[in-house]
């Protein structure tokens, strides 16, 4: 069946420094959401894309996907104590099935 | 205003018991959806409704069973509880059309002892 692999599953980082998460689905998708999950909460939805290489940013944060539409990345720039928590990427095929990705773990170091 | 909403927020209940989980969404959309959540935080769908019909069923116990009296409600009801279940329970709620954003409620944190 369809699967969504997201890497790493834990990242421990310096505050500033940068940090990625990658997701990798083993068919293509019709587009792929991020979530973001604080320590205690509960997901929240941060973005969508949709188009083949479409690039997105949220201020500190760029949100790509492949031309092929079967990977995406989470980049984060000069990390920073809010950022912590766990990063989901979910990835809807074409049968409007929606998988999550295992999650990253981001830890900021102070 | 809470968009949604789940009730209990903590549930701790003995093995063998039945149990349900409330759901509701203020938002006026056409999808909700049960999640569970393990200990390692990984994120697994259990189902969605579609306007009342079930059109997610992953491969879960049939001791689960979705509950949706209207289009703003699904309640979880789960029988004969095990210990596996422990975890944490989030139901969400998404809209038909784009961007198919899901909401999440705060979650239960189910305990079986």
């Amino acid at each position: 069946g369809q699967q969504v692999m997201q890497i790493p599953q834990y990242q421990h980082v310096q505050e500033g420094e940068d940090f990625t998460t990658y997701c990798n689905s083993s068919t293509t998708l019709s587009n792929i959401q991020w979530y973001k999950q604080r320590p205690g909460g509960h997901p929240v939805f941060l973005i969508q894309l949709v188009k083949s290489g479409e690039v997105k940013k949220q201020k500190r944060l760029t949100f790509q996907f492949g031309e092929a539409k079967k990977n995406s990345s989470l980049h984060i720039t000069a990390t920073q104590t809010t950022d912590v928590g766990t990063y989901f990427c979910a990835g809807e095929d074409r049968d409007d099935k929606i998988i999550f990705g295992k999650g990253t773990r981001l830890h900021i170091l102070p | 205003d809470t968009a949604v909403s789940q009730t209990p927020k903590y549930l701790v209940t003995q093995m063998g018991n039945d149990k349900s989980i409330k759901c509701e969404q203020n938002l006026g959309h056409d999808t909700m959806y049960w999640y569970k959540q393990d200990s390692k935080k990984f994120l697994k769908i259990m189902f969605s409704y579609n306007n009342k019909e079930l059109i997610i069923n992953e491969t879960v116990p049939n001791r689960f069973s979705p509950k949706s009296p209207d289009k703003a409600h699904l309640n979880l009801h789960i029988n004969s509880l095990e210990l596996g279940d422990s975890a944490v329970y989030f139901c969400a709620s998404s809209p038909t059309g784009a961007p198919y954003e899901q909401y999440f409620g705060p979650g239960t944190r189910l305990t079986v002892t």
